[in-house]
């Protein structure tokens, strides 16, 4: 089964950082874009950034909200997607789910099954 | 505020059809057939429902279906049934290389 599984969420103090981690399975890692969408409590989706392919152009892309304090990355040898956050908000408490972009595609599937992230003193 | 404009509620009772709307501008919904749908059940991830417009994967019931007019991107489920109700979230690749969402539509089956 082609699967997504986020981890490394957490309680960390505001000004702190975080670092979560997406491990993908059963299918060519390396093919995919990977994706970062958030949800915080009771409220919509929040695309927080993407990850092509090494070697294309432009690799990263952010959402405003996260611009210069998040990175993601990834390591195909590991089949993992990697998200820095850095000067963490109270705002920023939310589920992270990280997505495989489609081929060809502007749709997401899966979706992990995601990871709680509070900010919080 | 979020990027593309969902109602914040639909209802419908089994059998009936509902439509929720989408509407973006010429930067995103407009521009690209890249409009997705996403189904969320309380405490589940999002699943994809109808991707680039109005290809629906498979899997995913044939009740549901996809479209766009100009700005504004559409999803229909036909024949509504108990296990339709949830929250539904538009998405759209924007000119910005960026993605949106919209703000979800909360689908209640009477």
């Amino acid at each position: 089964e082609v699967q997504l599984v986020e981890s490394g969420g957490g309680l960390v103090q505001p000004g702190g950082s975080l670092k979560l981690s997406c491990v993908a399975s059963e299918f060519v890692f390396s093919d995919f874009p990977i994706h970062w969408v958030r949800q915080a409590p009771g409220r919509g989706l929040e695309w927080v950034g993407r990850i092509r392919r090494i070697g294309d152009t432009n690799a990263t892309g952010y959402g405003e909200s996260v611009k210069g304090r998040f990175t993601i990355s990834r390591d195909d040898s590991k089949n993992t997607a990697y998200l820095q956050m850095n000067s963490l908000k109270t705002e920023d408490t939310a589920v992270y789910y990280c997505l495989r972009q489609l081929l060809g595609s502007a749709g997401f599937d899966p979706w992990g099954q995601g990871t709680l992230v509070t900010v919080s003193s | 505020q979020s990027a593309l404009t969902q109602p914040a509620s639909v209802s419908g009772s089994p059998g009936q059809s509902i439509t929720i709307s989408c509407t973006g501008t010429s930067s995103d919904v407009g521009a690209y057939d890249y409009v997705s749908w996403y189904q969320q059940h309380p405490g589940e991830a999002p699943k994809v429902m109808i991707y680039d417009v109005n290809i629906r994967p498979s899997g995913v019931s044939g009740r549901f279906s996809g479209s766009k007019s100009g700005n504004t991107a559409s999803l229909t489920i036909s024949g509504l049934q108990a296990e339709d109700e949830g929250d539904y979230y538009c998405s759209s690749h924007t000119s910005t290389k960026a993605w949106a969402f919209g703000g979800g539509t909360k689908l209640t089956v009477l």
